[in-house]
């Protein structure tokens, strides 16, 4: 039990383009996702937090405008990279939890590369 | 936030039991311990949470002691395919739960 699945897994793209990743809580209704991003050989950076039906809360430093995230139903999230950048290539994570007793679930990140 | 402190590698062989020890020295009333395991280019998995005492899953076992300023990650008769980053974290089990990853452990499983 406690699948999360995220879409695309890998994603190459050209500069300026916006690009969508979908992360689903398979077999359980998510409360609270989070989105994580990931550099190589470093550690998960928290880039936000949503709530379904409400609007994400984003950590200092990451731009809400760059980082579209939607909540939209309890199982699932988007996260929306807008006008990417070549230094918006990264490792895109999702988590989601059922409740906040219970710990957070993760996808298997999504690969973005951009040209 | 609770600030945490774990090795930043470990190297073991395959059939020894790894223990995996974490500080956090300031935890507050409300934060549970949570470790995750993840292998290069995918997410983390969630191996195993706990308050106090210890826990046991089927994977692994949680000692904490009393004062909670420490735990450890205790991962019996590992095998190659154990070899990974182990993050430690704490968080507050009420709204949020945001979790803060740190440099984890990198575990080396030799055959």
């Amino acid at each position: 039990g406690a699948v999360v699945s995220q879409h695309p897994s890998w994603v190459i793209c050209k500069s300026g383009t916006s690009v969508k990743i979908e992360c689903r809580s398979l077999d359980f209704q998510a409360t609270t996702m989070f989105w994580y991003r990931q550099f190589p050989k470093q550690s998960l950076m928290l880039m936000a937090t949503s709530n379904e039906g409400s609007k994400a809360t984003y950590e200092q430093g990451v731009e809400k405008d760059k980082f579209l995230i939607n909540h939209a139903s309890l199982t699932l999230s988007t996260l929306t990279v807008t006008s990417a950048h070549p230094e918006d290539s990264s490792f895109y994570i999702c988590s989601a939890r059922q409740n906040y007793n219970q710990p957070q679930h993760f996808g298997d990140g999504t690969r973005l590369s951009i040209l | 936030l609770a600030k945490i402190t774990q090795p930043i590698s470990m190297d073991s062989y395959e059939g020894q039991e790894v223990n995996i020890t974490c500080s956090h020295n300031n935890i507050a009333t409300n934060d549970y311990i949570t470790w995750y395991q993840q292998f290069p280019s995918q997410g983390p998995r969630f191996i195993i949470q706990g308050y106090k005492t210890k826990v046991t899953n089927e994977v692994a076992s949680l000692f904490i002691p009393a004062d909670r300023k420490s735990s450890t990650l205790s991962l019996p008769r590992v095998s190659l395919s154990d070899t990974a980053v182990y993050y430690c974290l704490v968080g507050d089990m009420e709204y949020g739960n945001k979790l803060v990853f740190g440099a984890g452990t990198i575990l080396r499983v030799k055959s």
